[in-house]
């Protein structure tokens, strides 16, 4: 297991809803990384946050937006839900040591589906 | 410029023998590329990784074969077992100063018994 938490499991949301979806990281992990994986697809990287500030974005729209906090856990939020945005939501933290470390650790995901 | 090619998209080998994943990628700032093993359900899992200044790394059974000047790097599953069977991902850490991953669209490993 890498110590990554994500809750929920399972999501359902109708279009044009908001949804937060949480992770937890290991203590002392202070580099968290969001990616977007839609079925058969490898994950596409949504943004990644060091020390509570955006550090780096993929090609997603401003609706998609992050939160870092200081005890090790984040959230990723969506706003104005559309149907190609159901997929696996996977959160990935690195060791303390600045935002290059080599590890990600990736929790289980959470699967989003926009109805 | 930020793409990563790979194949097979699905490949199926019998226990004993060694499975092959070739990635291909174009952009020549990149400084790590790790390989991911994803069972259902799961998150991905680093399996083992390599930096462009290195032509070989080999873990147990996993060996990553690195080829800098055809910018193409390949993962050799030795002695396939069916507790293998899982998709496998490549990735390359992109330039600049964050930790995103570039991922190849994954191979689906069969290792029938």
């Amino acid at each position: 297991e890498t110590g990554v938490t994500q809750s929920p499991t399972h999501l359902i949301k109708t279009r044009g809803q908001q949804v937060t979806l949480r992770c937890s990281s290991q203590s002392g992990h202070n580099t968290v990384s969001w990616y977007q994986q839609a079925l058969g697809q490898g994950p596409q990287f949504i943004f990644q946050y060091y020390r509570e500030e955006e550090n780096g974005r993929g090609n997603f729209p401003p609706r998609f937006s992050g939160l870092q906090f200081p005890n090790y856990s984040s959230e990723l939020n969506v706003n104005a839900l559309e149907l190609d945005d159901s997929a696996l939501y996977l959160c990935a933290s690195s060791p303390a040591g600045g935002p290059r470390t080599d590890t990600q650790y990736f929790g289980p995901g959470t699967r989003l589906t926009v109805l | 410029q930020q793409q990563v090619k790979q194949s097979p998209q699905s490949l199926i080998v019998q226990k004993g023998g060694i499975s092959i994943i070739n990635c291909a990628y174009e952009n020549t700032a990149f400084d790590y590329f790790p390989w991911y093993q994803q069972f259902p359900g799961k998150g991905p899992a680093l399996l083992i990784a390599i930096r462009p200044d290195v032509s070989e790394k080999k873990e147990g059974r996993f060996t990553i074969s690195f080829n800098k000047s055809a910018k193409q790097f390949s993962l050799h599953i030795m002695d396939s077992q069916p507790g293998d069977s899982a998709t496998y991902f490549c990735a390359a850490r992109g330039a600049g100063g964050s930790e995103k991953l570039v991922f190849g669209k994954g191979t689906k490993l069969t290792v029938n018994p």
